[in-house]
């Protein structure tokens, strides 16, 4: 089964720290991965997506196909990125929608 | 300015009574998209249309149907609720199938089922 695994339920840093979230997929062919945000209070939104290969907020993720990772960086966390962060892949040949990890809560404390 | 506008944002209905949850969307984008997202879970997609076209997931229940009568609206029907079946639904958009493109969702519509 095409899976897109987030390891850590919950990540808690302090303003200022790097910041990590993992993602690992399982996939078929060229895979299209994603990273969604969603603050509190708020819908579920595009933060950046692997072919960009942009920053947004701070943030940027690098597809290592090797290790199938696409893990999420900022390398200083502010109050402001706390949040959901999913994790996301094409369906490439098996389907025709968004597949999702289960999620990473991201608490950012001074 | 919301794009994609789910009503109502919190639902309760009886256990066995049918509901409807409605999504509306003013990007008039060609596939329209149901997920459920039960607590600490991905959101699983339940089926979207592609236009007209309805294409539903193999492991989603009979009793959850849609209808879209137009490219701006989308409807879930849930014919019989059961207590499994409370959990976040999500309505999304977007330009093309596939995931190539950026996906717009609604705020979400929470079931509570009594």
């Amino acid at each position: 089964a095409q899976r897109v695994t987030q390891p850590e339920k919950l990540l808690s840093v302090f303003k200022g720290a790097p910041v990590e979230l993992k993602c690992n997929y399982s996939y078929s062919g060229s895979p299209e991965l994603f990273w969604y945000v969603q603050y509190s209070r708020q819908r579920l939104q595009l933060l950046l997506r692997h072919i960009s290969r942009e920053s947004i907020k701070g943030f940027t993720a690098d597809l290592n196909k090797g290790e199938t990772s696409f893990h999420l960086k900022k390398p200083f966390a502010q109050e402001e990125d706390s949040a959901m962060y999913y994790c996301a892949r094409g369906p490439g040949q098996a389907g025709t929608a968004l597949i999702f990890g289960k999620g990473t809560t991201l608490s950012v404390s001074s | 300015d919301a794009m994609v506008i789910q009503n109502p944002r919190y639902q309760v209905t009886q256990f066995g009574k049918p509901v409807t949850l409605s999504c509306s969307q003013t990007l008039n984008h060609n596939v329209m998209y149901w997920y459920q997202q039960k607590s600490s879970q991905a959101p699983k997609l339940l089926f979207h249309y592609y236009d007209k076209d309805f294409n539903n997931e193999a492991d989603t229940p009979d009793n959850f149907q849609s209808r879209r009568p137009n490219t701006s609206f989308c409807f879930l029907d849930i014919r019989s609720p059961g207590l499994g079946d409370a959990a976040m639904y999500l309505c999304a958009t977007s330009r093309t199938p596939g995931g190539e493109t950026e996906a717009f969702f609604g705020q979400g519509t929470r079931l509570t089922v009594v």
